[in-house]
């Protein structure tokens, strides 16, 4: 079965300051990879998806991640980090038709 | 195109209760997937629907069932509650299983 590891359960960063949250998952032949994000008492945005192709996608408000295959690394990035950014974000891979998740990391941007 | 709509979005119950949880997935959508979300156990799969068939559940209780009408929206439910089973509960569509899942604002549940 596939696993996600996130290794950063919170992340603080100043406002305008770029930042990377980390994601890694078991290997597998194919993955298709996602970033949700989660708002306060919210459900969860999609932020981008990767499912073949180019191995760095953008997402929405700023964001990309980059697919790494050899280091199974799928590590979300923006380069520059707004108050409205502070917000739970979750990796997940697809398995079968399910979702497997991270267990989260709290992005807290601070002015 | 309207999102994943869940109804209702808070919900107190007691233990012992039982309770069921509607969702209506984006049009055109046919597969409906729910998720527990906890603090201690963070997102669980709970099963999947696609044409009012159960394809895939995860693991937990029998007291956790659903269903999928033809419409495509999705009910679940949980009887005899526990103090456990307080969560917020999320369901996603996507156009098949196999494609990019789209997540409703959830419900919160809370059993006293």
């Amino acid at each position: 079965a596939q696993s996600v590891t996130q290794l950063d359960s919170q992340v603080p960063v100043f406002e305008e300051a770029p930042v990377e949250l980390r994601c890694n998952y078991s290997s597998s032949v194919s993955v298709y990879l996602f970033w949700y994000v989660q708002y306060p008492n919210q459900g969860l945005q999609l932020l981008l998806k990767y499912l073949s192709g180019s191995t760095l996608v953008k997402g929405i408000n700023g964001f990309e991640a980059e697919f790494n295959k050899s280091q199974t690394s799928f590590h979300l990035r923006k380069p520059s980090v707004h108050i409205s950014d502070t917000a739970e974000y979750f990796c997940a891979v697809k398995e079968a038709d399910k979702l497997i998740f991270g267990t989260g990391t709290r992005l807290q941007v601070f002015p | 195109k309207a999102g994943v709509t869940q109804t209702p979005r808070y919900l107190i119950k007691t233990r012992g209760q039982q309770v069921t949880l509607s969702c209506s997935p984006i049009s055109g959508h046919r597969s409906v997937s729910w998720y527990q979300q906890t603090p201690g156990q963070g997102l669980q799969f709970l099963f999947e629907y696609f044409s009012e068939t159960q394809r895939n559940k995860g693991n937990f209780p029998g007291r956790f069932s659903g269903r999928q009408f033809s419409n495509s929206r999705s009910e679940m439910n949980v009887s005899t509650l526990e103090l456990g089973d307080s969560a917020l509960y999320l369901c996603a569509s996507s156009l098949s299983g196999e494609g990019t899942q789209y997540f409703g604002p959830g419900t919160r549940l809370t059993v006293l």
